[in-house]
């Protein structure tokens, strides 16, 4: 199965700072690569799909890129809303599509 | 966007057996390809299985072929999961969820855009 590593695993921001995760595959998985918000008590929702395409309804301080192995999702201006985990998803070829383990974003 | 919503979780002693339920609705549910993920406490969704539209191909997380069988009624609109031979490692919170495609000539690419609220589901004795 395609591992999935997601740095750092927990960050701390103020609001209105630029915020990158990154996370790397453990093979080569092109450009199939999602990000998803998880807030407490909810279920994931995703956010980029393909590395770099905004789901709809996204605001568009989001953004993802990167291929192969190596990908980042920025958040631009951190908004109140924002602090959540996030987790990485591969959708490279047949399943399973494995999840990173997360990134907690929290409020400095 | 759509709708969906899970039901049939419960606390069962291992070995025992479960049938999980996702009500789909506000989409044309025999349309889309279906997921079951779960997600234990504090850690990652994992991704449990697939479903094709059709119902025809499905696929299994290594951790549960062989025990778990995915399943769906497209004049129902409803997904299921029936889960046997439960171990304690299969308590978490079970999640539906919608496969979300965009294609452009050959190449697809898949999300999960719609998900239900989960059903939480407890193996212990």
């Amino acid at each position: 199965d395609i591992q999935m590593t997601q740095s750092p695993s927990s960050l701390s921001a103020s609001v209105g700072d630029r915020v990158i995760i990154t996370c790397r595959a453990s093979q080569s998985i092109k450009n199939y690569l999602n990000w998803y918000q998880q807030k407490p008590g909810k279920a994931p929702k995703l956010l980029i799909y393909a590395a770099s395409s905004l789901q709809s309804g996204v605001p568009s301080r989001f953004s993802g890129s990167g291929s192969g192995t190596d990908f980042t999702l920025t958040i631009s201006s951190l908004q109140p809303e924002d602090f959540a985990t996030y987790y990485c998803q591969q959708s490279y070829s047949t399943p399973p599509y494995t999840f990173g383990q997360g990134t907690k974003l929290e409020i400095k | 966007e759509g709708q969906l919503v899970e039901s049939g979780g419960g606390l069962v002693k291992p070995g025992g057996s479960l049938r999980l339920s996702c009500a789909a609705s506000r989409f044309t549910f025999s349309s889309y390809e279906m997921i079951w993920l779960r997600q234990a406490p504090g850690k990652a969704p994992e991704w449990v299985s697939y479903i094709s539209s059709s119902g025809t191909t499905t696929y299994y997380a290594e951790s549960v072929k062989g025990r778990f069988t995915i399943s769906r009624d497209n004049v129902k609109d409803s997904l299921y999961l029936q889960m046997n031979s439960l171990r304690a490692e299969d308590s978490a919170l079970y999640y539906c969820a919608r496969e979300f495609e965009d294609c452009s000539g050959t190449t697809c690419y898949e999300g999960f855009d719609s998900w239900g609220q989960g059903t939480l589901v407890t193996v212990s004795s």
